[in-house]
Formats: C-alpha cells, structure tokens, sequence
C-alpha cells in the first residue's frame, strides 16, 4: 500500500526548539495539503501545494512555521521556536488535482 | 471559509440503533464530504455531495445535501462496533482546502 507516509510520527521537544516534519505523497498526486488537528476539534487547513507552488496559506500558518516542497515530490513543515499551543496532530493529504484527499497517519508534536 | 457546524458532539449508541449526525451551514455550499475517524486513526473520505437533494447509500450508510445546499446528514442503520469513530463533514472551498466541522464521536456499545 503506497500510501501517504508521515516521519516522524510522535515528536517530543521543549518549547524554543525547532522541529521538522516529513511527507511523502502518493506518487502521482500533484497536491499536498497539511493540516493541524487538536484533540476534539476537526482538522484545521494551513497550506497546500500544487506540485512545488505553495498556492494558499492559512491565516493559521504564523512566520513561526514554513513549508516546502522543493521538487513536487515529498514535503517538509517545519515549526521554529516552538510554543506550547503548537502541541497538535499534524496531518498531510495528498490529491490528483481537485480529487479525493488522502490522508496521512500523522506526526503528533508534543511541546514541554 | 465557509463554516459548517455539526450536531450532536458525542453520541453513545447500543449496537443496532440507528444514528444520524448533522452539518449545517449559514451559507449554500458548492459541496460537502463526509470523513471518519477511528480513534488514534486519520481521516478517511467516505463520499462527496454535489448536487441539491443528493442522496446517496454505502451499504447501512446514507448521505444527503439537502435541497438548499446548508444542510447535509450521515445516517447509519443497525449500528455495529467497527463504526466507532468521529464523523466529519467538511466542504471543500474553491482552492481545495477542505474547511471540517468538529466532528461528531460515535460510541457503539455492545
């Protein structure tokens, strides 16, 4: 099954530190979409790319956090000087096109 | 974007009752999909609705967009175990973000 694959899955760190995460599409999907889900809330948008265009950005998504996707393929998020209200589920979903969205299994980031 | 609500927040079934949870919205939406989530799992697509008065069946699943496009239902007949999980509507907006609701949590109890 070569779905979409999410590293790491759990992240602990201290508040002040930078983190990094990883997605992997499905292959063939030319879009990619993260998102950020807090416990009992639904998933929350912050940014999507067609191939490596970052086309819409959340008003959610501070200067703190970047994303990338440098050659269409897998994508990074990386969240700097992290604070304690970023402890979240981050999700990424991969689509062809406007398509169905497939979800990842996640990187749960923990902030201390 | 567009908001959706979604009603109830939790609901706690005995095996074979039925269930219905509800997405509501203040504004006509273009479209609405409906996601579950198991517990510790991600979400996973169910279906899409486009269409005023769509009513579409999985099986003991029914979904349906209602006639002004504010409203949508998931309804599950008879009730089993593997259904636990939260249940999302969301709307996809025009850039393809999909905006979810909170999710309503679905217990099924032997």
């Amino acid at each position: 099954d070569t779905g979409v694959s999410q590293n790491p899955r759990h992240k602990i760190t201290k508040r002040g530190q930078n983190v990094t995460f990883r997605c992997d599409p499905i292959s063939e999907h030319n879009r990619l979409y993260w998102y950020r889900q807090t416990l009992g809330q639904g998933p929350e948008f912050l940014t999507y790319f067609q191939n490596e265009a970052q086309l819409e950005k959340s008003r959610l998504l501070s200067d703190r956090f970047s994303a990338e996707r440098p050659k269409g393929s897998f994508s990074t998020l990386e969240i700097q000087r992290t604070e304690q209200g970023d402890s979240a589920m981050y999700l990424c979903a991969s689509s062809l096109d406007g398509g169905r969205q497939y979800f990842g299994p996640g990187t749960r980031l923990t902030v201390t | 974007g567009q908001q959706v609500m979604q009603i109830p927040q939790y609901q706690h079934v005995q095996e074979g009752e039925d269930f219905t949870t509800y997405c509501n919205s203040s504004t006509t939406l273009s479209n609405i999909q409906w996601y579950k989530q198991r517990p510790g799992g991600h979400p996973v697509f169910l279906i899409q609705l486009v269409k005023s008065g769509e009513v579409k069946k999985q099986k003991r699943l029914t979904f349906q967009f209602g006639e002004a496009k504010k409203n949508s239902s998931l309804h599950i007949t008879a009730t089993q175990t593997t259904d636990v999980g939260t249940y999302f509507c969301a709307h996809k907006n025009s850039g393809y973000a999909l905006n979810f609701g909170k999710g309503t949590s679905l217990l099924v109890t032997p």
